[in-house]
């Protein structure tokens, strides 16, 4: 059975601080693919990265960057320099290759506060 | 135009009320969604359209009735719901479906059944 854990139900930081959400995920499948969600106040969730389980690249845009590591099933997401609209709920989620509209295991989220 | 649309925004009704949440899309995707979520959870799915055809129904009950108009819209009609139905409701569409897909979101209605 596919699961998705973030183990940090909370966080708040201050502005300028980084910040890293974690997320550990645990699947049998040789195929899979790892997303990231945030989900601001307003409601809608909002794709930030998509990453498959052959691509083991860090990757970076602007102050976002994830480290994924296959060895320890890790997906780990690193805010630089936080702002207060960084403030939301964020998803990590695992989606396994027999996957065809079902299965989209969303984590239970980490509410991240950047305050001022 | 990469919005996914969500009508109304918030919903007050009672158990005996019938209403309809709406749902529109012009990026040309073919799999829609409902999903719900709960205060302080993630989504949960509820059906899944893929070409307009109901793909997937997650054991929901009869009192949530979804329909596929078109490839731009989604509607998910509601009746006698009960207290516990109260919840965001998410819409959200995709290319296709298939592991790899993106989903992109509405921002919900919030539904409150006194």
């Amino acid at each position: 059975a596919q699961k998705v854990t973030q183990a940090q139900t909370e966080i708040s930081v201050v502005e300028k601080e980084d910040v890293t959400l974690d997320c550990v995920y645990e699947t049998r499948d040789t195929t899979y693919y790892l997303f990231w969600y945030k989900q601001p106040p307003s409601g809608e969730l909002v794709f930030l990265i998509r990453r498959n389980s052959f691509d083991e690249q860090n990757e970076i845009s602007g102050r976002y960057s994830w480290n994924f590591q296959k060895s320890t099933s890790s997906f780990n997401f690193t805010i630089t320099a936080s702002q207060v609209v960084d403030s939301a709920v964020y998803f990590c989620a695992l989606s396994e290759s027999g996957n065809y509209g079902q299965n989209f295991v969303f984590g239970p989220g980490t509410r991240l506060s950047v305050l001022p | 135009d990469t919005e996914v649309t969500q009508t109304p925004k918030h919903l007050v009704m009672g158990m005996t009320n019938k209403k309809s949440l709406k749902c529109e899309q012009h990026m040309g995707h073919r799999a829609m969604y409902w999903y719900k979520q709960k205060a302080k959870k993630p989504p949960e799915l509820m059906f899944v359209y893929s070409y307009e055809k109901l793909s997937i129904n997650e054991s929901v009950p009869s009192r949530f009735s979804p329909e596929c108009p078109n490839s731009s819209l989604l509607n998910l009609h509601l009746h006698a719901l009960q207290p516990e139905d109260s919840a965001l409701y998410l819409c959200a569409s995709s290319q296709a479906i298939g592991p790899n897909e993106k989903l992109f979101f509405g921002s919900g209605t919030q539904l409150s059944v006194l």
